[in-house]
C-alpha cells in the first residue's frame, strides 16, 4: 500500500528566509505527486505535481519541488518566503489510473515570522 | 481551472439527526469523486470513492451505514451522515478529478460539521 510521510510537523522560518519541506513516498508503481496548501478551515489548493519528465517541477506562488526517484522523495522548495505563505502543506501520492485518489502526508505546518 | 463547490460550508446539528452534504462540480462531468476526512490538526483520510450510477467503495474502517453516499448526477454527490454524534464532528472535503487522463484532483472548499 502506498503511504506518505512528512517527517517536520511544524517549521516556522523568518519571512524572506528559504524553505523546504520534506515529503517521503512509499509506491509499488510509477507515482503521481502533488503539493498542497491548506489555509485554517479551507479546502486544498493545488501549489504543482508532478507526473513525469523533468524531475524539477515549477508550481504557483513560486513554489518548486523536485522528485528523486533514488530517495523516494518529493521535497517542496521556496527561495523567499512571504508572511502569505503561513499555511498547511500536504504531499499526496496517487496512481494513474485511479482517477486520483490520493493518499496524503500528516502535513506540515508553516509559520512565517516577521 | 475546474471548479469543485461544496454545500454547506459549516453546519451544526443535534447529536441523532442527519446532515446531508453536497460535492458538484461546476463546470465539468465527474464519474468519480472522493470523499476525505480531515480531524483538527491531522491529514485528510479517504473515506470513500463515490461512483456515478452505482454503489460508493468505503475504504476499511468506515461504516457504510453511517455515511451514505450518492452521487446521481455527472455532476453531484452527496454524503449524508446519519444519526451524527459528538466523534463525527470533523471537515469533510470532496475531491473529482478533471483533465486528461484525470489527472489533477479538484478540491471542494470543504464542510466544517459540528455535532453537539
Amino acid at each position: 500500500a502506498q503511504s506518505v510521510t512528512q517527517p517536520d510537523i511544524h517549521i516556522t522560518v523568518s519571512e524572506g528566509a528559504s524553505l523546504e519541506l520534506r515529503c517521503n513516498y512509499s509506491y509499488g508503481a510509477t507515482p503521481y505527486l502533488f503539493w498542497y496548501v491548506q489555509s485554517p478551515g479551507q479546502g486544498l489548493q493545488l501549489l504543482l505535481k508532478y507526473f513525469s519528465g523533468d524531475t524539477l517541477v515549477q508550481g504557483i506562488k513560486g513554489f518548486e519541488a523536485e522528485f528523486k526517484r533514488s530517495q523516494s522523495s518529493f521535497n517542496l522548495r521556496k527561495p523567499s518566503v512571504h508572511w502569505s505563505d503561513a499555511a498547511e502543506y500536504f504531499c499526496a501520492v496517487g496512481a494513474l489510473g485511479a482517477g486520483n485518489k490520493l493518499t496524503f502526508g500528516g502535513g506540515t505546518r508553516v509559520l512565517v515570522k516577521p | 481551472g475546474a471548479v469543485v463547490s461544496q454545500h454547506p460550508s459549516w453546519v451544526i446539528c443535534k447529536s441523532g439527526t442527519s446532515v446531508k452534504i453536497e460535492c458538484r462540480s461546476l463546470d465539468f462531468q465527474a464519474t468519480t469523486m472522493f470523499w476525505y476526512r480531515q480531524f483538527p490538526k491531522q491529514s485528510l483520510m479517504l473515506m470513500a470513492t463515490s461512483n456515478e450510477g452505482s454503489k460508493a467503495t468505503y475504504e476499511q474502517g468506515v461504516e457504510k451505514d453511517k455515511f451514505l453516499i450518492n452521487h446521481a448526477s455527472l455532476t453531484l454527490s452527496t454524503l449524508t451522515v446519519t444519526s451524527a454524534h459528538p466523534e463525527d464532528s470533523s471537515f469533510y472535503i470532496c475531491s473529482a478529478p478533471a483533465g486528461s487522463p484525470n489527472t489533477e484532483a479538484f478540491f471542494g472548499q470543504g464542510t466544517r460539521l459540528t455535532v453537539v
